[in-house]
Formats: structure tokens, sequence, C-alpha cells
């Protein structure tokens, strides 16, 4: 079974509605993170946090919302989705003493916004 | 804050030739260097990491880096690459004071032809 798991794995929307992409994990990590991917720009931060009551913004963090319901639950928000927010969305978890700055990426959400 | 360049953005080699994908940082304190591979429609998974010790680490599938401080690079190496190895490599670094978050660079696109 894989230890991050991210819903759905592809969704196409229009401009204007509200989308939430989801991330569970088993790996018993603290820390979660929300990276969106775009071509010839590698991954960029979104959101992170280092458990249920830190949770910080990334370099990219405009027009996103998150909501870390439980150490193993972390969801990302489009309040408003817009074209541009279309891209690969990966969810990471990281945690531990030798693992702490290792992470660990579920398969990521692909997102259309027409 | 940190910055990661990755100077060559698509390499194409043949089978059994070598390997050097560069990395450098930019950032004034101490840092985790990692190399995360992405194959086509997967994922990202960690390739090789450098927390202390020898600055020369090894990886899985026969790829190692070699940190070097003076000159704030991390650059990936393999001696004979596979068509199997055709993928994405990035490079990502994270200081060891303040959040530790992951700054990826932009990505290396690879192309082994058979």
């Amino acid at each position: 079974d894989a230890d991050v798991t991210q819903t759905p794995r592809n969704r196409i929307t229009k401009t204007g509605k509200r989308i939430m992409l989801e991330c569970s994990q088993t790996k018993g990590h603290d820390r979660m993170y929300w990276y969106r991917q775009d071509p010839g720009l590698g991954l960029r931060l979104i959101y992170y946090s280092f458990d249920v009551k830190d949770i910080n913004k990334g370099e990219i963090s405009d027009g996103y919302s998150v909501s870390r319901q439980a150490q193993a639950k972390f969801s990302l928000s489009l309040e408003s989705a817009i074209p541009n927010q279309t891209a690969l969305y990966f969810c990471a978890t990281g945690g531990g003493q030798r693992t702490t700055h290792t992470q660990y990426f579920g398969p990521g959400t692909r997102l259309t916004v027409l | 804050a940190q910055s990661v360049s990755q100077h060559n953005h698509h390499v194409i080699l043949s089978e059994a030739a070598s390997l050097e994908l560069g990395c450098n940082y930019s950032y004034g304190g101490t840092v985790n260097l990692f190399w995360y591979v992405q194959y086509p429609g997967q994922h990202l998974q960690l390739l090789l990491k450098y927390f202390s010790g020898d600055p020369l680490v090894k990886g899985i599938k026969g790829f190692e880096a070699e940190f070097i401080k003076s000159k704030f690079s991390f650059n990936l190496r393999k001696p004979s690459v596979q068509w199997s190895d055709t993928a994405e490599y990035f490079c990502a670094v994270t200081p060891l004071t303040g959040r530790r978050a992951l700054t990826f660079g932009s990505g290396t696109r690879l192309q082994v032809q058979p």
C-alpha cells in the first residue's frame, strides 16, 4: 500500500469553481507539504505544516488555502480556480530524526482549469 | 532565502555514456542536499541525499553525487547510463536552520537513447 496517497488523481474543472485536493499518509510523519509542478519550473512550495497547529505559507500561496485536519491528512483548496493554476500538484511528508529533511511524495494530482 | 540552479535543462545521451548533471545552490549556511528522480508518469523518488560526513554519496541504481562546499555544488553522476534512466532529475536543498522547507531546482530532463 502507498504511504502517501492523493485524491483525486486527475481533475478537470472550470474557472471560478472551488476545488479541494486531499492528501493522506500512513508514514506517521509530522510534516506535510503541498507543491505544484510546472514544466521548466520544477516544484514550488505552496504550503507546509509541521504539525496540526503549525501551518505556513510557501513561496506561491496566493490563491490557495490548506487545512490540516489531523496528523495524517492535509488538504489543499483552490477557492476560485483560474486557468494558470493548471498544474501537477504533489503532496509530500517528512519527519523523524535522520529523515527529517527527506520528503516522501505522493503520486500527484493533475489539475486542469478551463 | 536559498535557491538552486540546474543548468542542464535537457540532456540526451546514448546508452553506456557517462552522465554528470550540475547542481549549484545559493545559501550562506549549512545545508542538506538531495537528488530526486521522476520517471515518466510517476511521482518523485529519492535518489540520494547528503547530510554530513563523506562528501561523496552513493544512491540507488548506481548514481552518486559529490558535495563540493567551496563551489556550492552537488553534481549527480553515473558512469554508464541505461535506457531506463530516462527521467527528470531534480536537485533540492534545505538549510539546517529555520523552517527547513525544501527548495527545488527547475529539473533536468534526461533522455537516454538505446
